[in-house]
C-alpha cells in the first residue's frame, strides 16, 4: 500500500525561482490537503479539495496554487518563492474523518 | 477563529511514570483526533474521537474527549522511552474535512 506519495522529499530553491511539489494517493479519497508546518507550530492548511475539479483556499495560501484534475493527483505550485515558505509541506487524503500523510517535503528557500 | 491549545508544549518525564496532555479547543466540534509525529517523520493517526464522552485506549495510551467543556486528554500510562514524539491533537475545520491542529507537546522519556 503506497498510501499518499509526495516528491521531493528535500528541496533547496533559490529566491524568486518556482517548482511544484507533487501528492498522489492510491486510496481514491475524494478529499486531498496541503499543510505546512513551521518549528514549534502545528500545520497550516494552505489548499483544500473536495474532489477532482475543485480547490479552495485554506489559511495561508498566498504565494501557493494547486489543481486537481484526477482524483489521485494534487500538485502544490509555489511562484516566486520566498524565504517565508521554507517549511515541511505534508500532502494528505482522506475519505472523511481519518486523514492519511504523506512523508512530507521538506524546503528551503535561499 | 478557530483555535486549538494544547498544554504542555513540552513534557521530560521519567520511565514508568503517568502523566496526561490537554487539550482546549473552542468550536463546537463533536470530533477531536491525536496525532503522533517522530522527529523528521509523518503524522500517524492515533485515535479519532467521534462524539462527548468517547473513550478510546491503545497500549499505553488513553484518549477521552468532553465536548461540553470543548477538551480531550490524552492520558499516558506508565510511560516508556518509545512513547518519545511530539502529539498533536485537531480539529475538524469547515473546510471540507481539513483539520486545525494545536502546536503539539513535545514529549521525551527519559530512564
Amino acid at each position: 500500500n503506497a498510501g499518499v506519495t509526495q516528491t521531493p522529499k528535500f528541496r533547496i530553491l533559490k529566491i524568486g525561482q518556482s517548482m511544484t511539489l507533487q501528492c498522489t494517493q492510491d486510496m481514491n479519497h475524494n478529499y486531498m490537503y496541503w499543510y505546512r508546518q513551521d518549528p514549534g507550530m502545528g500545520l497550516k492548511l494552505i489548499y483544500y479539495s473536495v474532489g477532482a475539479g475543485i480547490t479552495d483556499k485554506g489559511e495561508v495560501p498566498n504565494g501557493y496554487n494547486v489543481s486537481r484534475s484526477t482524483t489521485e493527483d494534487f500538485p502544490l505550485r509555489l511562484e516566486l518563492a520566498a524565504p517565508s515558505q521554507t517549511s515541511v509541506y505534508f500532502c494528505a487524503s482522506s475519505l472523511e474523518k481519518k486523514a492519511f500523510f504523506g512523508q512530507g517535503t521538506r524546503l528551503t528557500v535561499v | 477563529e478557530l483555535k486549538v491549545e494544547q498544554n504542555p508544549l513540552f513534557l521530560s518525564m521519567q520511565e514508568g511514570k503517568n502523566y496526561t496532555i490537554y487539550c482546549n479547543y473552542s468550536t463546537t466540534s463533536d470530533r477531536l483526533y491525536w496525532y503522533r509525529q517522530d522527529p523528521g517523520k509523518s503524522l500517524e493517526s492515533l485515535f479519532v474521537l467521534l462524539s462527548n464522552g468517547a473513550v478510546k485506549q491503545e497500549g499505553r495510551l488513553m484518549a477521552s474527549l468532553d465536548t461540553k467543556a470543548r477538551l480531550s486528554t490524552l492520558h499516558i500510562t506508565a510511560a516508556v522511552h518509545d512513547l518519545s514524539a511530539t502529539y498533536f491533537c485537531a480539529v475538524d475545520m469547515d473546510s471540507g474535512y481539513a483539520l486545525n491542529f494545536g502546536k503539539g507537546t513535545s514529549l521525551l522519556v527519559t530512564p
